[in-house]
């Protein structure tokens, strides 16, 4: 069945560009509804939807982050990837990426946990 | 954004217990409601959509109600594995937004 898994770096300094890629096992990124999505938790704490990015290109992100925020998808490598920048220790969380089905959230990685710290 | 609050955000049972998770939303979202389950260290696993729609391998003592504003989870007869943190989420409008959590405890 279709699996997702993060990658990245576990650490990022303050100021810095945190940059994730989420690829798609058995399945492919072009397949059923054509997008996907990053979603974060801050420790101990609650969910919060990044954005949006389709196979097209087209994406939607969460307005709180939308100036930091960009996603995009390589289908090459069946891979889509989402970068932040200007990170401060507020940027500190796990990071899931999830398949996106009319708006509920059906599959998701595993998460990776990325630390805002010099 | 529409907020979405859960209550409570935490509660303690037993074993075979039944208990309710109620999720309100700050304006009508028809039943564009789905709940998540989140064990510790683990990534959320969807439950239920569209309210009260199983997703396919939930076992039947999990179901959901409701629509507009108002919500809920039940869980009848708790067993070990229900002990975890339960999430809803809008899907009505975005951003998709979700409840703070309801962290279910055994006693």
């Amino acid at each position: 069945q279709v699996q997702l898994q993060e990658s990245g770096p576990g650490l990022v300094k303050p100021s810095q560009t945190l940059s994730l890629t989420c690829t798609v096992y058995g399945g492919s990124v072009t397949s059923g509804a054509y997008y996907w999505s990053w979603i974060r938790q801050h420790p101990g704490k609650g969910l919060e939807w990044i954005g949006y990015v389709y196979v097209s290109g087209s994406t939607f992100y969460n307005p709180s982050l939308k100036s930091r925020v960009t996603m995009s998808v390589d289908t090459s490598q069946n891979q889509f990837s989402l970068n932040l920048t200007s990170v401060t220790a507020a940027d500190t969380a796990v990071y899931y990426c999830a398949r996106p089905t009319e708006g509920l959230f059906d599959l998701w990685g595993r998460g990776t946990l990325v630390t805002v710290s010099s | 954004d529409i907020q979405m609050t859960q209550s409570p955000s935490s509660l303690s049972a037993s074993v075979g217990d039944r208990v309710t998770i109620t999720c309100r939303a700050s304006q009508s979202i028809n039943s564009y409601l789905n709940w998540y389950q989140q064990r510790p260290g683990k990534a959320p696993n969807l439950l239920i959509y569209a309210a009260s729609s199983l997703q396919s391998g939930v076992p039947s003592r999990v179901s959901g109600s409701g629509s507009g504003t108002d919500f809920t989870l039940t869980i009848s007869s708790l067993q070990p594995e229900d002990f975890a943190t339960y999430y809803c989420q809008q899907s009505y409008s975005s951003p998709p937004t979700f409840g703070q959590g309801t962290k279910l405890e055994i006693k």
